[in-house]
């Protein structure tokens, strides 16, 4: 399996700010994803993060609120832009397939309060 | 985006009981995945299934990818006070977009 890790763990940010999380992976991986988790909700996947090119983002979330960068095969990073008491959530990355399989496996997650 | 159906919502049973969770789509799938979630943690995959039929087990936990492939299901037998979690399953397509569908998971508490 493949391990994740994700900075910050957690982070109390003011309202117009920007917060960038980072995702490091300990093995190459063909493809990283985000996702956000509202409180006691199930994950909804904002994008699809692309080695050398732009992300993939889904119905609802776009570039210029959750740029993403995926510089290498073990690397991501996402921003959550000019923050708003709606984007307190957790923000999980995950990653896969990998060469010890092909599902996918989960960061820790970033718990993020926007005041 | 398509959602699965998972049930229950929410499960509070004693400490020894075995457990049963399940899930169902509209939408054949090709992978079937149950994950684990612990309170400031993220999901943690606990079964993988490839196969329709197959029935999987890790350590007390049990799960089968339905004949239909449009569910599954998971048990926990005998269970104890840290199998205290939210469990999801999620649903791969063929394809190869790796993207699964995630059930919208059931809180397990369990009481000593």
């Amino acid at each position: 399996s493949a391990v994740i890790s994700q900075k910050p763990s957690r982070d109390i940010c003011q309202r117009g700010t920007s917060l960038t999380i980072q995702c490091q992976v300990d093995s190459q991986v063909t493809m990283m994803f985000w996702y956000r988790q509202q409180p006691g909700q199930s994950l909804t996947l904002i994008a699809t993060a692309n080695q050398g090119s732009e992300a993939t983002y889904e119905s609802g979330f776009v570039i210029d609120k959750f740029p993403i960068s995926r510089p290498n095969l073990t690397f991501s990073t996402l921003t959550v832009s000019n923050m708003s008491p709606e984007d307190s959530s957790i923000y999980l990355c995950s990653a896969g397939p990998s060469a010890s399989g092909d599902t996918q496996y989960f960061g820790p997650g970033t718990r993020l309060t926007v005041l | 985006g398509q959602q699965l159906n998972q049930s229950p919502q929410s499960m509070f049973i004693q400490e020894g009981e075995d457990v049963s969770m399940n899930c169902t789509s509209s939408s054949i799938f090709n992978t079937w995945l149950w994950y684990k979630q612990e309170p400031g943690e993220g999901p943690v995959l606990l079964i993988a299934l490839y196969k329709a039929g197959e029935l999987t087990s890790n350590g007390r936990l049990t799960a089968q990818f339905g004949i239909t492939r449009k569910d599954s299901f998971l048990n926990i037998s005998a269970s104890i006070p840290s199998d205290v979690g939210i469990y999801f399953c999620a649903g791969q397509l063929a394809g190869g977009s790796y993207i699964p569908t995630f059930g919208r998971g059931t809180s397990l508490i369990v009481h000593p």
